[in-house]
């Protein structure tokens, strides 16, 4: 079956170095990919989405980025802070307003102070 | 800031016992969707709702589980005879019509003994 996967499981950052984390995903025809932020014993939380038309959208101090050709997804945040420390899950989606995310494992991001 | 809600926050529960999970969507959502995650694995969808009917469901959700939205505000997912590997968080999630942003509420961590 299609899948959306993570090429790391864990990240660890010193505090204000850019943190970057990657998502393959196999399934061509999502349209719609998100990341989420998921910090210990709370729901994910909506981080940026991208639209498969755009291949860069940038958000407060967080960028994703979309390469359809190798099918790579990643996440930028700038200035990682220790309140960045959280696991990370890119998730994908097909066109229809109420298909389900299909989500990829997940990476855990840890700063060092 | 709306948010999605989730009563209880954890549940304990013997094997095959019945429980039902209930979540408050936001109130304008049309699109409501149950996730659930094992410990330290990713998110997986189990069913999504719209129109007093159930959208799509994924093979998790076989006939042990059912969704109901039995007044305008509640959301529940119900499991009728509970077996250890049903042992996970059990997340909420609502989207409005037309949007593909899912919100996600902050879970049940349900525990089947």
């Amino acid at each position: 079956g299609e899948s959306v996967g993570l090429h790391l499981p864990t990240l660890s950052v010193q505090e204000g170095d850019n943190s970057i984390i990657n998502c393959a995903y196999s399934n061509s025809a999502s349209d719609y990919f998100i990341w989420y932020k998921q910090e210990s014993g709370k729901g994910p939380q909506f981080i940026i989405d991208i639209r498969s038309n755009m291949d860069k959208r940038q958000g407060q101090r967080v960028t994703v980025l979309l390469n359809k050709t190798v099918k790579h997804l990643s996440l930028q945040i700038a200035a990682t802070q220790p309140g960045d420390s959280a696991v990370y899950f890119c998730a994908e989606k097909g066109k229809s307003g109420n298909t389900p995310l299909v989500f990829g494992k997940g990476t855990r991001l840890s700063v060092i102070a | 800031e709306p948010e999605v809600t989730q009563t209880p926050s954890h549940q304990v529960t013997q094997m095959g016992q019945e429980v039902i999970l209930r979540c408050v969507p936001i109130s304008n959502h049309l699109y409501f969707y149950w996730y659930r995650q094992i410990l330290g694995q990713k998110v997986e969808f189990l069913v999504s709702f719209y129109n007093n009917e159930i959208s799509e469901k994924s093979e998790i959700f076989d006939d042990q589980f059912s969704v109901e939205r039995p007044d305008g505000s509640n959301f529940t997912l119900k499991i009728r005879s509970t077996k250890l590997e049903d042992s996970a968080m059990y997340f909420c999630a609502s989207s409005g019509q037309g949007y593909n942003e899912q919100f996600f509420g902050p879970g049940t961590r349900l525990t089947v003994l």
